[in-house]
Formats: C-alpha cells, sequence, structure tokens
C-alpha cells in the first residue's frame, strides 16, 4: 500500500536553518502537504504544493518536489524556538485519502 | 476562513459509558469529513471517511459498531465511541474537506476512559 516516511528526530539550533524530509511511494499523488502539530494540539496546516510544481516559497518556507525520486522536504529558514513541533508530510493518494507519516520532532535549542 | 471545530476539547468517561464528538466546518460546506486517532507520539491514523448523506466508509480493522459516525449535514459530523473501554483513550482528530480542496483538521479531543 501507499506509504509516507520521515526521520522521527530532527534538532538545530536557533537562526539555523531546518531541512525536513519525507518520501513517498504513490507516485499518483496530487497534492502534498507538510502539517505542524504543538503538544496536545490539532493539525495546522503549514504549506501544500501540487504534484506539477517543483518548488513553492512562503516566507520562511520553502518546499521543494522530487517527482523522479518521490522526495518532498520542508525547509525552515531562520528556525525559531516557537517552531518546536512535530511535522508532519502527507499526500493524497485518490479518491480524497491523505496518508501521513509518521512526524519529525524538531527541536530548537536557543 | 477554513475553521474547523469540535467539541467537546477533552473527556473523561467511565468505562462502559458512550461519548460523542461533534465535528463542525464553521465557515464552510464540508462534502467529505474525516475521522482520525491518534496515539501518544505517533502519526494519525484514519478510522473513517464520511461523506454528506451517506454511510461512513470505516478503515480496515476499526469497528464500525463501535465508532458510530453520523454526518447528518455539510458542517456536523460525530463520533460516537460506544461502551467505552480504557483502550479506546485517544486523541480523537477530524478533518474536513470542502469539495476539490485540502482538507482542514479540528483541533482534536481529547478522550480518557477510566
Amino acid at each position: 500500500g501507499e506509504d509516507v516516511e520521515q526521520s522521527l528526530f530532527l534538532s538545530v539550533r536557533e537562526g539555523d536553518s531546518s531541512v525536513i524530509n519525507c518520501t513517498y511511494t504513490d507516485s499518483s499523488s496530487t497534492y502534498l502537504y507538510w502539517y505542524k502539530q504543538e503538544p496536545g494540539a490539532g493539525l495546522q496546516l503549514l504549506t501544500y504544493i501540487f504534484s506539477n510544481m517543483d518548488m513553492k516559497q512562503d516566507q520562511r518556507l520553502t518546499v521543494l518536489l522530487n517527482k523522479k525520486d518521490k522526495h518532498l522536504s520542508l525547509r525552515i529558514a531562520d528556525t525559531q524556538t516557537g517552531d518546536s513541533a512535530i511535522y508532519f508530510c502527507a499526500v493524497d493518494t485518490g479518491g480524497f485519502k491523505t496518508i501521513f507519516g509518521a512526524g519529525t520532532r524538531l527541536f530548537v535549542k536557543a | 476562513g477554513a475553521v474547523v471545530s469540535q467539541h467537546p476539547s477533552w473527556v473523561i468517561c467511565k468505562s462502559g459509558t458512550s461519548v460523542k464528538i461533534e465535528c463542525r466546518s464553521l465557515d464552510f460546506q464540508a462534502t467529505t469529513m474525516f475521522w482520525y486517532r491518534q496515539f501518544p507520539k505517533q502519526s494519525l491514523m484514519l478510522m473513517a471517511t464520511s461523506n454528506e448523506g451517506s454511510k461512513a466508509t470505516y478503515e480496515q480493522g476499526v469497528e464500525k459498531d463501535k465508532f458510530l459516525i453520523n454526518h447528518a449535514s455539510l458542517t456536523l459530523s460525530t463520533l460516537t465511541v460506544t461502551s467505552a473501554h480504557p483502550e479506546d483513550s485517544s486523541f480523537y482528530i477530524c478533518s474536513a474537506r470542502p469539495f476539490a480542496d485540502t482538507q482542514y483538521f479540528g483541533p482534536g479531543t481529547r478522550l480518557t476512559v477510566l
């Protein structure tokens, strides 16, 4: 079945850039997402990219999509302590179903 | 825009009782709503997909008689956990999807069954 994989932990210093990587298996995915979850809260949509795009930038966030390698990444520039959270990669599989990765826990050291 | 609410945000109940969780899309109509379950430090597990006015489609391994889903209108879906037991304790998150658009998540409901 469809699968989405991402590394479980990332630790960066405040002010550095963070890069969270994700790989997926479904080549027919149309929408690919990045969500942020803070402790005890629901999911906040950070950004998404259409499968026909290679890159999308939104303020401090840059999403890169390599469709050939089925690789998606999220870069957070000038990472702040408030960015500490779990980041979920998710892809649509068609039929309006979305498959989530296990989440990457980002630690930002002051 | 695109706000989804859930009620209650947390609930504690005794084993054997039933609990109803509401999910509402506040400023849009959602043709499809989803219910997810999240265990501590784990990802979201899709439980079921519901379309307004029709029966929910449950994922493999999810008991439909245990987790009753009603999607009576384009802005409201409910999840009822029947005869709850401690192993049903979890974080339940709904999402709502306008037609051909991304899904928007509710803030989640934390259920603790004693």
